[in-house]
């Protein structure tokens, strides 16, 4: 089945500074979506990007589907940018259900 | 936004011990999804569904079973709870399958097995 590389495992920045998340699929993936948990909390949808380069907000994800790798960019992070970043894809052709990384725990200081 | 709400939020038990978890969504979403979450292993599927009366089998099925009896409720049942179940568990939603449709998560249960 779909495996999927989250890296790095965990990151501290200094606020403003930029945030960098990578994704790594082993095969070529159909869909990719990146997820946001909160300290402590529940997980909710950021964006939905198959392919290309899409944006919302302060965050922009790029995904090369034929090298199997996607990014989560977060420009001029926030303290409340803190929490853990998943990537997940749906995990074969014939099934609805998904495949998640191990998330990348991000830490922004004041 | 779809609301889903899962009961209890925390929960303690032993060894041996019946467990049910409870999950209720009210957007009429086809797909629900119960994971769990530890550390060290992100978030891993144990069942899910695509609708009143069906259930599919997720990545870590063992010792849970599951029943989806109404388009708005999904229950996960732990008939003899062992340490190992320990966890957080999320239930979540979705209208259709995969990762083209967003899946819209509980609050999570927290659950110990002592």
């Amino acid at each position: 089945g779909q495996q999927v590389q989250q890296s790095p495992a965990s990151l501290v920045l200094q606020e403003g500074e930029n945030a960098e998340l990578q994704c790594n699929f082993s095969s070529t993936a159909t869909q990719l979506q990146w997820f946001y948990q909160r300290p402590g909390g529940s997980l909710v949808s950021l964006l939905y990007n198959p392919s290309g380069t899409k944006h919302t907000g302060r965050l922009t994800s790029t995904t090369v589907t034929k090298e199997r790798r996607s990014s989560l960019h977060i420009s001029s992070s926030q303290i409340t940018d803190s929490g853990t970043y998943f990537c997940a894809m749906k995990a074969g052709a014939n099934t609805g259900k998904l495949t998640f990384g191990h998330g990348t725990i991000l830490r922004v200081h004041p | 936004e779809a609301a889903v709400t899962q009961s209890p939020r925390n929960k303690v038990t032993v060894t041996g011990g019946n467990v049910t978890l409870s999950c209720r969504q009210t957007n009429s979403h086809n797909y629900m999804y119960w994971y769990r979450q530890d550390t060290g292993h992100g978030l891993r599927l144990i069942h899910y569904s695509y609708g009143a009366g069906n259930l599919q089998i997720g990545d870590v099925p063992d010792g849970y079973k599951a029943t989806r009896t109404t388009q708005e409720d999904f229950f996960l049942l732990l008939e003899l709870a062992s340490p190992s179940q320990t966890s957080l568990y999320f239930c979540a939603s979705s209208e259709r399958g995969g990762a083209r449709y967003t899946q819209y998560f509980g609050p999570g249960t927290r659950l110990l097995v002592l």
